[in-house]
C-alpha cells in the first residue's frame, strides 16, 4: 500500500510560521486531508481536497500538493495550535483508499 | 445534532473476538462512507476499514480476514466485528465520517472506544 512520511516533529515560536510535509511518490496525483489532534482527544479535519478548509478552520491554516510532497502551513502559530498533525493520503483507485501519515508534533516554543 | 458514539470496547484475550457499535445520529449510515481508524497506546493514527454508501467496503491489510465492518441502516449505526484478535490490535478504535463532496475526509469523529488485547 501507499506509504507516507512525515518529519516527526516541528517546533516553532508564537507568531512564526510552521510547515508540515507529507512526503509520497506522486502524491500530487492523489488527494490529501490533514488533522490535527491534541492529547486525549479526537483528531479534527483541518484540511480537505488538498487545500480547502472546513469552516471554522481559521485562514491561518492552508495546504498544497504537489509532485511527492503535500505541505500544510500554519501561519502565526498561537499556544492552541500545538498537537499532532496527521495527513490522510486518498485514493479511490488503490485496493487500500486510505492511509495516514505518520504525523508531526507541533510544538509551540 | 452531528454525533458518533462508539461502544463495545473492553480488555479480551488474544484470539477473542468484540464487535464495536458507532451509533449514528444526525445524519444517516446509508447515505455516507464510514470509517473505523484505529490508535495505538503511543502511536499514529491508522486506518482500518470503511464502507461506502453503496456497500462496497475496504480494510487495512492487518485485518483482512479477521475484521468485518457492517453498517444497520434501521438502527443508524455502524459496527466492527473483530475475531482473532491479537495483542497487536490494541488501540482506541474511532468511527468517523466522510462525505464524497470533501473527498471522503473525515469530518465527523467519535471519542473513541478502547480495546485491550492481552493476555
Amino acid at each position: 500500500s501507499f506509504v507516507v512520511t512525515q518529519s516527526p516533529s516541528v517546533s516553532v515560536a508564537p507568531g512564526q510560521t510552521a510547515s508540515i510535509s507529507c512526503a509520497g511518490d506522486n502524491i500530487g496525483s492523489k488527494t490529501v486531508h490533514w488533522y490535527h489532534q491534541r492529547p486525549g482527544q479526537a483528531p479534527v479535519l483541518v484540511v480537505y481536497n488538498d487545500s480547502e478548509r472546513p469552516s471554522g478552520i481559521p485562514g491561518r491554516f492552508s495546504a498544497s500538493n504537489s509532485g511527492n510532497t503535500a505541505t500544510l502551513t500554519i501561519a502565526r502559530v498561537e499556544a492552541g495550535d500545538e498537537a499532532d498533525y496527521y495527513c490522510q493520503v486518498w485514493d479511490i483507485r488503490d485496493d487500500h483508499p486510505s492511509v495516514f501519515g505518520t504525523g508531526t508534533k507541533v510544538t509551540v516554543l | 445534532e452531528v454525533q458518533l458514539v462508539e461502544t463495545g470496547g473492553g480488555s479480551i484475550q488474544p484470539g477473542g473476538s468484540l464487535r464495536l457499535s458507532c451509533a449514528v445520529s444526525g445524519f444517516s449510515v446509508r447515505n455516507n462512507c464510514m470509517t473505523w481508524v484505529r490508535q495505538a497506546p503511543g502511536k499514529g493514527l491508522e486506518w482500518v476499514s470503511l464502507i461506502f454508501s453503496r456497500g462496497t467496503t475496504y480494510y487495512v491489510d492487518s485485518v483482512k480476514g479477521r475484521f468485518t465492518i457492517s453498517r444497520d441502516e434501521s438502527n443508524n449505526a455502524l459496527f466492527l466485528q473483530m475475531n482473532n484478535l491479537r495483542a497487536e490490535d490494541t488501540a482506541v478504535y474511532y468511527c468517523a465520517r466522510g462525505e464524497s463532496y470533501s473527498g471522503y475526509a473525515m469530518d465527523v469523529w467519535g471519542k473513541g472506544t478502547a480495546v485491550i488485547v492481552s493476555s
